[in-house]
């Protein structure tokens, strides 16, 4: 079975610093990995995936992440914040003989002067 | 299209009346996914298709709920006897079989029921 845990639902950060936004995963198999953003009453928007190869993948908007197999997670990074990052953030899993994606809660980040 | 289209972006109803929510999927992707978001929640799996059939109808709370795609395009989401619980976020997203491509978003249907 497939399953995504975010920790952390909310993250507050200063404007140029650090973002860190956990994501780990179970998957039997080797999965296919997903981060969204989504902004107030809008969709969802792909900012970056790992489907096989290089375990560091960068995205959109200066986003990276990094996929660590021994520890089964997908960690969403970007080295200096900006106050247009202010936005909920989904981490997604797909493997398996599975087509779905599951999703996680989901983490909310604040990004302050 | 350039992406994936839902109509309305807005929906209104009165508990107990029926509702359909389109999806208009990129044009040559063959896999089509609904999900309903809560709020604050992550978004949950509904029903998924390949081309016309149903492959994945696990995620469908009740028999209140029902999707078609006749022609492997155009998708519908039909709800009958809405309830207050059925307020959400319906989203929708498009695909080729190849999952690894990744999954195209429309920019949902929020519903609610009053």
């Amino acid at each position: 079975a497939q399953s995504v845990t975010q920790l952390g639902s909310h993250v507050s950060v200063s404007e140029g610093a650090l973002v860190l936004l956990r994501c780990n995963y179970s998957s039997s198999v080797p999965p296919y990995l997903f981060w969204y953003v989504q902004y107030p009453n809008q969709g969802l928007q792909l900012l970056l995936k790992y489907t096989t190869g290089a375990t560091l993948v960068k995205g959109i908007n200066g986003f990276e992440a990094e996929f660590k197999k021994s520890e089964t997670s997908f960690h969403l990074t970007k080295p200096s914040a900006h106050m247009s990052d202010a936005a909920e953030y989904f981490c997604a899993v797909v493997s398996g003989g599975y087509n779905k994606l599951i999703f996680g809660a989901g983490t909310r980040l604040a990004v302050h002067p | 299209g350039a992406g994936v289209s839902q109509t309305p972006s807005n929906k209104v109803t009165e508990k107990g009346k029926y509702v359909e929510l389109r999806c208009d999927p990129i044009s040559g992707h063959t896999a089509l996914y609904w999900y309903r978001q809560s709020l604050g929640q992550g978004p949950e799996f509904l029903i998924y298709f390949q081309g016309t059939g149903a492959a994945d109808d696990s995620g469908l709370p009740n028999d209140r709920f029902f999707a078609v795609r006749p022609e492997g395009s155009v998708s519908t989401l039909k709800i009958q006897r809405t309830e207050r619980g059925d307020s959400a976020m319906y989203l929708c997203a498009s695909s080729q079989p190849d999952r690894a491509a990744g999954y195209t978003f429309g920019s949902g249907t929020r519903l609610t029921v009053v």
